[in-house]
């Protein structure tokens, strides 16, 4: 079985701008996570969806935004791109909230 | 509100020898409790998992960790070192209902390193 999916791998942008990741979950899960690492802060739980719907959210402030589409694929997006925005973002999947998350490799973003 | 604490950002260990990595956690009710291993350019990959039952867990790759109510520790034992276990570990709780279930919170890592 195929794992957790992210695209892209590595993503440059420039300050102010907007950026969209996408994360495919292993087949028949259905709940998909959202985490940021960075240096200083560690990881960070963003968001939780769960049948479309955003379930769980951390905090962060509303330029980061994410959505489920039917398929049970996410998309994260993060408006008005900021310095410290610069982080690895890691998608997990579950089968259903609450059981074991499965990560991906995660998308290196790097802001300038 | 659960927060963890791994006690050590490094720790180095020689080949063949015990690994430690400790790990305590706070939290109103006994959390579920998770090591994860994080090697180089890569996402997580779960190590093994506590949620209810038997309080020593084993996981993959020989390691196993012992969940310690009256300690709120889960600490994280390989009896033999490997080269291949030089990577960052983390420890990770979510809560069993609420608006913490299934949201995992991470400790702030620690980068094992093993000597030849």
């Amino acid at each position: 079985k195929a794992g957790v999916t992210q695209t892209p791998r590595y993503l440059i942008k420039t300050r102010g701008q907007q950026v969209t990741l996408s994360c495919s979950p292993i087949s028949g899960h259905r709940s998909v996570s959202w985490y940021q690492q960075t240096p200083g802060q560690g990881l960070q739980f963003l968001f939780e969806y769960f049948s479309e719907t955003q379930r769980n959210k951390g905090n962060f402030p509303g330029r980061f935004s994410g959505r489920q589409f039917s398929n049970s694929r996410s998309e994260m997006n993060v408006s008005t791109l900021e310095l410290g925005d610069s982080a690895l973002y890691l998608c997990a999947s579950s089968l259903d909230p609450g059981t074991e998350q499965y990560f991906g490799p995660g998308t290196r973003l790097t802001v300038t | 509100a659960q927060s963890v604490t791994q006690l050590g950002s490094h720790v180095s260990v020689s080949e063949g020898a015990l690994v430690l990595l400790r790990c305590n956690y706070s939290s109103s009710v006994p959390p579920y409790l998770f090591w994860y291993v994080q090697y180089p350019n890569q996402g997580l990959q779960l190590l093994l998992k506590y949620t209810t039952g038997a309080t020593l867990v084993k996981g993959i790759n020989g390691f196993e960790a012992e969940f310690k109510k009256s300690e709120t520790s889960f600490h994280l034992t390989k009896p033999s070192a490997h080269m291949s276990d030089a990577a960052e570990y983390f420890c990770a709780v979510s809560g069993r209902g609420g608006t913490s279930y299934g949201k995992l919170t991470f400790g702030q890592g620690t980068i094992l390193t093993v000597h030849p």
